[in-house]
């Protein structure tokens, strides 16, 4: 199993340029959560999804837009990027019956 | 809004020693307070974790202490090691939301040999 993965590793934009952060679980999990970590600030939630199908802003979700495009992948799309989306984006998933939240490696995004 | 505040933002221990990390809440409205470990280039991984109804919970070197009504929880790390340098973040869940976790700010724990 390998768990949560997260498309790309790093990435270089330029202000106003678009992508897709892509993340996929092979747990079967029913939750799924986008959070972004800045120095000092911890975890901020983006958007989650509570199961296929559905999908709730968290508490920074100005700028972003999910997908949930099935069980396994939950997608994080910037359409037009700003400096202050400069950070590292986790990917978590998370079994419903279960509390704990299992996370990807990591998305290092720099927005020139 | 609901906050998680967590304490210090840096901490250095020598090897062997205790490591204590505090977080406070301003809402009792929390049925779930995880800590998450987090190494440099890796996403958090749950450490342990405690319900209000319980006052303690150990595994191994680490314990959650909890204070219900000072609404405050801490973990302490016993013996620490080289091993255990990494980023430490406290979380509670509000009972209104089976879904969502609040975080602490995280502290970064170094441990010198």
């Amino acid at each position: 199993n390998a768990g949560v993965t997260q498309t790309p590793k790093f990435q270089v934009l330029k202000t106003g340029q678009s992508m897709t952060l892509q993340c996929a679980q092979d747990m079967n999990h029913n939750s799924m959560y986008w959070y972004r970590q800045d120095p000092g600030m911890g975890l901020r939630l983006i958007y989650y999804s509570a199961s296929e199908g559905t999908t709730d802003k968290g508490e920074v979700p100005n700028g972003y837009n999910v997908s949930r495009l099935n069980k396994r992948e939950f997608s994080l799309r910037l359409e037009s990027a700003a400096p202050s989306q400069t950070s590292v984006y986790f990917c978590a998933s998370r079994a419903i019956s279960y509390n704990e939240q299992f996370f990807g490696p990591g998305t290092r995004l720099t927005v020139l | 809004q609901q906050q998680v505040k967590q304490s210090p933002q840096s901490l250095i221990v020598q090897k062997g020693g205790i490591s204590i990390i505090n977080c406070a809440y301003e809402n009792t409205a929390f049925d779930y307070f995880p800590w998450y470990q987090q190494f440099p280039g890796k996403g958090p991984a749950l450490l342990i974790a405690i319900r209000p109804d319980v006052s303690e919970k150990k595994e191994g070197r680490f314990t959650i202490s909890f204070n219900k009504s000072a609404k405050q929880f801490s973990l302490h790390i016993m013996d620490s090691q080289p091993g255990d340098s990494a980023t430490y973040f406290c979380a509670a869940r509000p009972m209104d939301s089976n879904y969502q976790l609040i975080w602490g700010a995280g502290t970064k724990l170094i441990i010198k040999p």
